[in-house]
């Protein structure tokens, strides 16, 4: 079945460390995206990739970095320099176009111990 | 910019109660408009969508309606369950600047026996 993936479901991170989520899809979508989300809250654009080897800023953007060498693949990187990066992390595909949906991995819950 | 407004939650019923989550978007052009629901701990799933005015989108019980003259997308359901407890978004999809899908902030409900 086609879909989006996200690994792992929940990661722990030591202050200071950096770690990378995991985000792949077989949809064959062109557009991938990176969304925060805090307790209560809605959702916060962090980064978004329309084509490969290439991404831009979203609204929040500092204290993360992404690549985007594969079509299917759009690993995030939370880095040290994220101050408050306990939160639940969504990835979200697009095929390119207007009145697409989005579809949606089941996200990672990163907690800073 | 574009952006969507929705109530605020949350929002309390019993169950077989009516239920309405007011949505207001503003966008230049002609979006489509999406309904998404999440679950604890899961990612989103798309509910309903409409792609032009006076569409109505419906799903599992749930139907909203594209408003252009109120800029409104409200998302309605006759009698609804206590598995019906989510949080909900109003979406849409802006075809400026690269096909960004634009979040309400959600809208928890809550569904008492």
């Amino acid at each position: 079945d086609g879909g989006i993936t996200q690994s792992p479901k929940y990661l722990f991170r030591k202050e200071g460390q950096n770690v990378t989520l995991s985000c792949e899809q077989n949809l064959n979508h062109d557009a991938m995206y990176w969304y925060r989300q805090d307790p209560g809250q809605g959702l916060r654009l962090i980064y978004y990739s329309q084509i490969v080897n290439d991404f831009q800023k979203g609204d929040i953007a500092e204290g993360y970095s992404v690549s985007r060498e594969k079509k299917e693949s759009f690993p995030l990187t939370v880095t040290s320099a994220q101050k408050n990066p306990t939160a639940f992390y969504l990835c979200a595909s697009t095929p390119q176009g207007t009145h697409t949906e989005a579809f949606f991995g089941q996200g990672t819950r990163l907690t800073v111990v | 910019g574009n952006s969507v407004t929705q109530m605020e939650g949350p929002v309390t019923l019993s169950e077989e109660a009516f239920l309405t989550i007011n949505c207001t978007y503003t966008a230049t052009g002609y979006p489509s408009l999406f309904w998404y629901v999440q679950y604890p701990g899961e990612g989103l799933q798309l509910l309903l969508k409409a792609t032009k005015a006076d569409d109505k989108g419906s799903n599992k019980g749930f139907e909203a309606t594209y408003r252009k003259e109120t800029t409104s997308f409200h998302l309605e359901k006759g009698s609804v369950q206590v598995s019906d407890s989510a949080v909900y978004f109003c979406a849409l999809s802006d075809n400026t600047g690269g096909f960004k899908t634009i979040f309400g902030a959600g809208t928890r409900l809550f569904v008492k026996a």
